[in-house]
């Protein structure tokens, strides 16, 4: 009964392809998060929702489009992959009940594009 | 510009040694102040914060003090553990946005 989870684990793929990945989350959380890990490990926030609605969005190329179909789930597709945008994609998820902004995150998904 | 920012890497102790982890800052504008432990092939797990009204959060081995004035943050481990062996992030918080630094691999050795 994992809290939050991402599917696939990996995904190595060709540039120019589309993609998917999937997150979900079971903590009853109202808010999640996608995140960026490059090789230089920063962790930067690309895109937060909260009730489905989208609440930040950062500088990320619109070849990025989350999709929140119910506040239990964010998927992240990506358009025509770049080889720039291999890296580890963290989902996270947070209740707006604790104002520490802690955050649940999933084991990730490594995306390799050749 | 990198808000946060945590200058080493790296840091190796002796098990049963302190472990201190360093963090700054440059937007005085936070809430919260939060320190994440990340294994390979996991996400980060949440360890421990401190409210920007205070200046010293403590759980178990696990110590946070706040230096407001010098923008600075730190994570007092001790005594450190093997298992405590990991990458280690700090993170500041406002308004449910989180913004973390690029993390310091500690080793603890046996």
């Amino acid at each position: 009964d994992t809290a939050v989870s991402q599917t696939p684990k990996y995904l190595v793929t060709q540039m120019g392809n589309d993609k998917s990945i999937k997150c979900e989350q079971n903590l009853g959380h109202d808010t999640m998060y996608w995140y960026k890990q490059d090789s230089k490990k920063f962790l930067k926030i690309m895109f937060s929702y909260n009730n489905k609605e989208l609440i930040i969005n950062e500088t990320v190329p619109n070849r990025f489009s989350p999709k929140s179909p119910d506040k239990a789930h964010l998927n992240l597709h990506i358009n025509s992959l770049e080889l720039g945008d291999s890296a580890v994609y963290f989902c996270a998820s947070r209740t707006g009940r604790d104002p520490t902004d802690t955050q649940y995150f999933g084991p990730g998904t490594r995306l390799t594009v050749l | 510009d990198q808000q946060v920012k945590q200058n080493s890497p790296s840091l190796s102790v002796q098990e049963g040694r302190i472990s201190i982890l360093n963090c700054d800052y440059t937007n005085s504008m936070f809430d919260y102040f939060l320190w994440y432990k990340k294994y390979p092939a996991e996400g980060p797990t949440f360890l421990i914060s401190i409210s920007s009204i205070k200046d010293k959060n403590e759980d178990g081995r696990f110590t946070v003090f706040l230096n407001k004035s010098a923008k600075h943050l730190s994570l007092h481990i001790v005594p450190s553990q093997p298992g405590d062996s990991a990458v280690y992030f700090c993170a500041i918080s406002s308004a449910g946005k989180s913004t973390f630094g690029d993390g310091t691999t500690l080793t603890v050795k046996p």
